[in-house]
């Protein structure tokens, strides 16, 4: 089945705890792109990568953090999360010609 | 940068009524897309209009691209609850990323 995988689906971390939200698409998709999403903002790019090694910020990078060493994966990185950083956040994949396919979320509180 | 208005924020219809959100642009965009999310989901791909004036249908959704490629709407007949959700469009941008409309909630009266 086609599809974007992310994990964790959720996760309550501490101030100031690396922590990496993996995200994984089985298409060989070449565009990738993480999205957080909080009330009343609807969605908001943080990061994406048109191919293998190529990422660029969206319109929230700071405090974060991506790369992609090989085409399926696009892990997303906090090096020291901060209660702001708490949203749900989304991975999306695309090949160019059509719609992306999201993943299904990661809720992340930072206490 | 371009932007994508989207109107209205939220929508309240009986089910059986219709409904209908609408994206604009004040510069030419060169396709729109529309995404559903239902309440605790994901954005889910619905459709993509690239063609001046196109006009699409899945079943009870209708989905039209202005002749000036500056609007869009997204039109549902005779809602039902399983229509609930936040019907978004967006467009792309450069390096095909996403400028996204901020969404309209389709919310079924009791």
């Amino acid at each position: 089945e086609a599809q974007v995988t992310q994990n964790p689906r959720y996760l309550i971390t501490v101030t100031g705890k690396k922590l990496t939200v993996t995200c994984s698409q089985n298409m060989n998709h070449e565009y990738m792109s993480w999205y957080r999403q909080d009330p009343g903002l609807g969605l908001r790019q943080i990061y994406y990568s048109m191919n293998v090694e190529v990422t660029d910020k969206g319109d929230v990078p700071e405090g974060y953090k991506v790369s992609r060493k090989e085409k399926r994966n696009f892990p997303l990185i906090l090096e020291s999360p901060s209660p702001n950083q708490t949203s749900l956040y989304f991975c999306a994949s695309s090949n160019g010609l059509g719609g992306y396919t999201f993943g299904s979320g990661t809720r992340l509180t930072v206490v | 940068g371009q932007q994508v208005m989207q109107i209205p924020q939220y929508q309240h219809v009986q089910e059986g009524e219709d409904f209908t959100t609408y994206c604009n642009s004040s510069t030419t965009l060169s396709n729109i897309q529309w995404y559903k999310q239902r309440p605790g989901g994901h954005p889910v791909f619905l459709i993509q209009l690239v063609k001046s004036g196109e006009v699409k249908k899945q079943k009870r959704l209708t989905f039209q691209f202005g002749e000036a490629k500056k609007n869009s709407s997204l039109h549902i007949t005779a809602t039902q609850t399983t229509d609930v959700g936040t019907y978004f469009c967006a467009t792309g941008g450069s390096n095909y990323q996403l400028i996204w409309g901020a969404g309209t909630k389709l919310i079924i009266k009791p």
